[in-house]
């Protein structure tokens, strides 16, 4: 099993629509986890840390299932500005970063 | 958006030059991070600098040398290096470690380098 794994996508949704990523991982014994997005050819920016009791952010929720060993982010009333590759990032005593998932907003 | 600045931001060179790249960060953190971004490929931790001490360095190359003289400061030395090596070379700053885990991260824009 990968350390940290993401579906590639793309996932092509229609603006105002709400959509989803999962990331499994591997480590039981991570401990801090975050969402990044990273627009072609950019850094990767922070968009939200992952909390256990779960996090919300304006259109955006973060959710951490341990049992599971894996987080999730829902975007709601999604928006062309939107589109941009999601990166799911892990940490323990290494950090690792998820492939990242390619989200397309279609007008 | 200037918390983290990188210079170059496009290097090409040959395999027998001597290149340096460098970060800068003005956010007041104490941790500070070299990534490198291949095509295809998640983000791959190289060096860790907590407090200017290095704590990690993740089994790479020799080519590759950091230097963090101070906090706000990093560099990443390059000689001999294969075309293999060419990718986006990304450094980040964060506000030290979390307990059990490392925390929010904060990157420049890259480095873009081509090795020829």
């Amino acid at each position: 099993r990968k350390e940290v794994e993401q579906d590639p996508g793309p996932f092509n949704v229609p603006e105002g629509a709400t959509v989803a990523f999962n990331c499994t991982y591997s480590n039981s014994a991570s401990q801090s986890f975050f969402w990044y997005r990273q627009d072609c050819r950019k850094e990767p920016k922070l968009l939200m840390s992952v909390y256990s009791s779960g996090n919300e952010d304006g259109r955006f929720t973060a959710q951490l299932n341990r049992a599971s060993q894996y987080i999730s982010l829902l975007i709601r009333d999604s928006k062309l500005s939107d589109s941009a590759t999601y990166l799911c990032v892990v940490s323990g005593d290494k950090i690792i970063f998820g492939k990242g998932t390619r989200l397309h907003i279609l007008p | 958006e200037t918390g983290v600045t990188q210079t170059p931001r496009h290097l090409v060179m040959g395999m027998t030059n001597k290149k340096s790249l460098k970060c800068e960060q003005h956010l007041g953190h104490n941790a500070m991070y070299w990534y490198k971004q291949s095509a295809k490929k998640p983000l791959e931790l190289m060096f860790v600098y907590s407090l200017e001490e290095r704590v990690e360095n993740n089994s790479v190359p020799s080519r590759f040398s950091p230097e963090c003289p101070n906090s706000s400061h990093l560099f990443l030395h390059l000689h001999t290096l294969q075309p293999e090596d060419s990718a986006l070379y990304l450094c980040a700053s964060s506000q030290g470690r979390r307990t059990g885990g490392f925390a929010e991260q904060y990157f420049g824009p890259g480095t873009r380098l081509t090795v020829t």
